[in-house]
């Protein structure tokens, strides 16, 4: 299957400052990559759909000025959450899905990045 | 909101089979039916995904009903490193995987 990273694997951070998170398709390239976030003991949700080249589109209650999108390549999207606070603490997970392909594609996972935020 | 139900646990012996049910009544005639599993702490695996007919790969088997109301995953011979929660996902006619609660397997000695 596909190879999707991400960097960094843990990050610990102080209240109130930001902390960018980079997802990035190794081996094919991803016109859109889906960003998630996981709660202790809960499933993943969806927080935003990135699209390279355009704005990613949020999902409903999610802050877009917290948590930045930007995917200015076919292989990078990076999530910045901005003024980290404590609740914003942890497993980001994005995915990406292959260009050029149909919208029932498939999609590939990174490994997750577990934010800690003191 | 997820448009699956799975039951929350189950067991399986090493070696033996494993049947995850999933039950998605009000799925749509060009929904696919996909599944992945998280192992503890890891971002979620693609294990396989259908329309209408069984399919087969090299990790397991999806049998879907001819209502397609339903469908199980089957891991032909459970192994220790198959523990996880698996995820029954029907895919809407956009990009979006909607994460229900999954199934928790644990397979024992």
């Amino acid at each position: 299957g596909a190879v999707v990273s991400q960097h960094p694997s843990r990050v610990i951070c102080k209240s109130g400052t930001s902390v960018k998170i980079e997802c990035r398709s190794l081996d094919f390239q991803a016109t859109t990559m889906f960003w998630y976030r996981q709660f202790p003991k809960q499933s993943l949700m969806l927080m935003a759909t990135s699209n390279e080249g355009s704005k990613a589109t949020y999902e409903q209650g999610v802050e877009k000025d917290k948590f930045l999108i930007n995917h200015a390549s076919l292989t990078l999207s990076t999530l910045t959450v901005t003024s980290a606070h404590p609740e914003d603490s942890s497993f980001y997970i994005c995915s990406a899905r292959r260009s050029g392909g149909s919208a029932t594609d498939t999609q590939y996972f990174g490994p997750g990045t577990r934010l800690t935020v003191l | 909101d997820a448009k699956t139900t799975q039951p929350p646990s189950m067991d399986c012996a090493e070696g033996r089979a494993a049947n995850l049910p999933c039950n998605h009544s009000t799925i749509s005639g060009n929904e696919y039916v996909y599944w992945y599993r998280q192992i503890h702490s890891q971002g979620p695996q693609y294990i396989i995904h259908g329309l209408k007919n069984n399919e087969t790969n090299e990790m397991a088997s999806l049998i879907i009903t001819e209502d397609r109301k339903s469908s199980t995953l089957i891991l032909p011979h459970a192994t220790l490193r198959d523990t996880a929660v698996y995820y029954c996902i029907v895919r809407w006619n956009t990009d979006k995987l909607i994460f229900g609660t999954g199934t928790r397997l644990q397979v024992f000695p």
